[in-house]
């Protein structure tokens, strides 16, 4: 069975300042890769998915995220923060199914990210 | 475009109601997921239907909970004779055809039990 683990509950940094939000996954293939964003109160909105190919990948708002396989991580990373940036933020791995459609994701505990003005 | 649209945003029922969850999908998707999020917890998948057929229910639990997705009409989550327990937020997410890996959520049904 696949897992994800977000082994940090909460991340404190200062605006302008970089970010980086840690996911390793367990899946015996090549998994699907997700980071969402969640604010108070309102539903998940995807930043970036790795399907294959380039393993860095770029997603909105100035997010990106690396697929290592050799450390099973897929790490969300940002240069330079901004109070908007403050939310939930949750990785999740999924994969195909053999009849075309796609699996319920799996997702980590999320990582609650403070800014600090 | 319209996202994906749920209602209603909030739902206060008592112990032993029913409870009735809708999902629109966004326009041209035929995929629809149910996920649960308890407070402090990510989201736990539930079901996975397609129009009318249930794909993957391997989430669900057995018994007072049973979704559907008609041939018209939105899809709905239906939890009978509530428990406490159940109060949670309750989001569907949808994925076009073809790019079915691509789940796009809308933004929740909060369930309080009373």
């Amino acid at each position: 069975a696949q897992s994800v683990t977000q082994p940090d509950i909460h991340i404190t940094v200062s605006e302008g300042a970089s970010l980086e939000l840690r996911c390793n996954y367990s899946y015996g293939a090549t998994p699907y890769l997700f980071w969402y964003v969640q604010s108070p109160g309102q539903g998940l909105q995807l930043l970036l998915k790795y399907f294959s190919g380039d393993t860095l990948v770029q997603g909105i708002k100035g997010f990106e995220a690396e697929f290592k396989r050799s450390q099973s991580s897929f790490n969300l990373r940002k240069p330079s923060v901004h109070w908007s940036d403050a939310a939930e933020y949750f990785c999740a791995v999924g994969a195909a199914m053999t009849g075309g459609g796609a699996d319920g994701l799996t997702f980590g505990k999320g990582t609650h990210l403070i800014i600090q003005p | 475009n319209a996202g994906v649209m749920q209602n209603p945003r909030h739902l206060v029922r008592r112990r032993g109601q029913e409870a009735r969850l809708r999902c629109s999908p966004m326009k041209g998707h035929s995929h629809v997921y149910w996920y649960r999020q308890l407070p402090e917890e990510g989201l736990k998948f539930m079901v996975y239907l397609q129009k009318e057929n249930i794909i993957d229910e391997s989430g669900m639990p057995k018994e007072r909970f049973s979704a559907e997705f008609p041939k018209e009409g939105p899809s709905i989550l239906r939890i009978q004779q509530v428990v406490r327990g159940d109060s949670a937020a309750y989001f569907c997410a949808s994925s076009p055809i073809g790019h079915s890996y691509e789940q796009y959520f809308g933004p929740g049904t909060r369930l309080t039990v009373t």
